[in-house]
């Protein structure tokens, strides 16, 4: 079964604090993706991954970054937290379309709270 | 963005009806997929059905494809409490088919 971990299931951060949230993935996915869920707002892009070390920004990229140096972990910082980023984030991988469809794959969510 | 919307946003049944959702698009895709979420947890994909299909089954599950009118539906047979969840359709850019579009979502109640 493809398995995708996620650090924290809940995490409480300060405003202007650095976190990190990081993702694992067990099927030697090349692509790899972090939304974030809010109520009545469904999914968003945040930041895409096609390969280690490639990245491409999503529809709401701003205030956030990713980083890839290996093919199974996808993290995604926040620089400087703010209140607006309170929000379930949600990683997932996949292979690529032309390979084998795609199909995405979800880690369990983070859970953020930022005071 | 172009978010598919579900409709309609929350239905709530009795265990043994069927449960009808419905998606609208708005440009030519590839594939379409629904997802299910539990409350607070990760997605888990239902079933896929592609631009040249027009009827997909899983199951309980049925899914119908109108590229005609950019719309899905998702129908679960014989519903279960279990079943209660949220449900989402996922269209991909029909230029650059890694990247799904999600949609807002139905929440589906399943009273026992």
């Amino acid at each position: 079964d493809v398995k995708v971990t996620q650090s924290s299931r809940y995490l409480v951060k300060r405003t202007g604090e650095k976190v990190f949230l990081e993702c694992v993935q067990d099927m030697d996915h090349e692509n790899m993706f972090w939304y974030r869920q809010d109520p009545g707002l469904g999914l968003r892009l945040i930041y895409f991954s096609y390969d280690v070390k490639m990245k491409e920004k999503g529809d709401i990229p701003e205030g956030y970054s990713v980083s890839r140096e290996k093919k199974e972990r996808f993290s995604l910082i926040l620089e400087s937290a703010s209140t607006n980023q309170t929000s379930m984030y949600l990683c997932a991988s996949s292979f690529p379309q032309v390979w084998r469809g795609n199909e995405q794959f979800f880690g369990p969510g983070t859970r953020l709270t930022v005071l | 963005s172009q978010q598919g919307e579900e409709d309609p946003q929350a239905l709530s049944i009795q265990e043994g009806e069927n449960a009808t959702m419905n998606c609208s698009y708005k440009t030519s895709i590839n594939n379409l997929q629904w997802y299910r979420q539990n409350s607070g947890r990760g997605l888990v994909h239902l079933i896929l059905i592609r631009s040249n299909e027009r009827e997909k089954h899983s199951g309980r599950l049925r899914v119908t494809l109108d590229t005609s009118k950019k719309s899905s539906s998702l129908l679960i047979t014989a519903s279960r409490a279990a079943d209660t969840a949220s449900y989402f359709c996922a269209t991909d850019y029909f230029s650059d088919t890694d990247k799904l579009i999600f949609g807002t979502g139905t929440r589906l109640q399943v009273f026992p």
